[in-house]
């Protein structure tokens, strides 16, 4: 149990357009979602905090504009990647909090986005 | 927040058993000490969480001594599909505020 989706797994887009990434929690409701990016051989970075029905909170040098969350369900987090550039092209993983029975949190199986 | 300090990384052979000791000194009271693995291009994966003493499941034990200033994952019989890296993580008050990941270890499985 306790599963978020991740989608699409991987995605190659052209400079200027935007793409945008979906994390489904399938068996519970995630009211919180973290955003994670991860360039090669790097830890995991926390870009952002969503709340479902309200703002996210973003991490400091991470740009709001650029990157847009919304989580306007229980079920549903997306990060829009808007006017991508090569340098934004990472490994970019979502988690949500599964509770206090021991399992902690879940993580999506991560988005792999290549900007050429 | 509290700081986790790890080896960057380690080698191994199959069949051993393999310990990854954790430091994170300013652990609070109500923290919990959790222990994840990545493979490459996958999100992290689950494997043990603790707050005192010890913990085993199927897979790994964690050790936490009595001044919780530090922790040590236990993999017994390692394989080489156990090549990854392995994250220490405290989660502050045990609840679902962010985690906060250091540079992890990465294990080398050889055969």
């Amino acid at each position: 149990g306790a599963v978020v989706s991740q989608h699409p797994s991987r995605v190659i887009c052209k400079s200027g357009t935007s793409v945008k990434i979906e994390c489904r929690s399938l068996d519970f409701q995630a009211t919180t979602m973290f955003w994670y990016r991860q360039f090669p051989k790097q830890s995991l970075m926390l870009m952002a905090t969503s709340n479902e029905g309200s703002k996210a909170t973003y991490e400091q040098g991470v740009e709001k504009d650029k990157f847009l969350i919304n989580h306007a369900s229980l079920t549903l987090s997306t990060l829009t990647v808007t006017s991508a550039h090569p340098e934004d092209s990472s490994f970019y993983i979502c988690s949500a909090w599964v509770g206090r029975g021991g399992r902690g949190y879940t993580f999506g199986s991560g988005t792999r986005l290549t900007v050429v | 927040l509290a700081k986790t300090t790890q080896p960057i990384s380690m080698d191994s052979y199959e069949g051993q058993e393999v310990n990854i000791t954790c430091s994170h000194n300013n652990i609070a009271t109500n923290d919990y000490i959790t222990w994840y693995q990545q493979f490459p291009s996958q999100g992290p994966r689950f494997i043990i969480q603790g707050y005192k003493t010890k913990v085993t499941n199927e897979v790994a034990s964690l050790f936490i001594p009595a001044d919780r200033k530090s922790s040590t994952l236990s993999l017994p019989r390692v394989s080489l599909s156990d090549t990854a890296v392995y994250y220490c993580l405290v989660v502050v008050n045990n609840a679902g505020n962010m985690l906060t990941f250091g540079g992890g270890t990465r294990l080398m499985v050889k055969p």
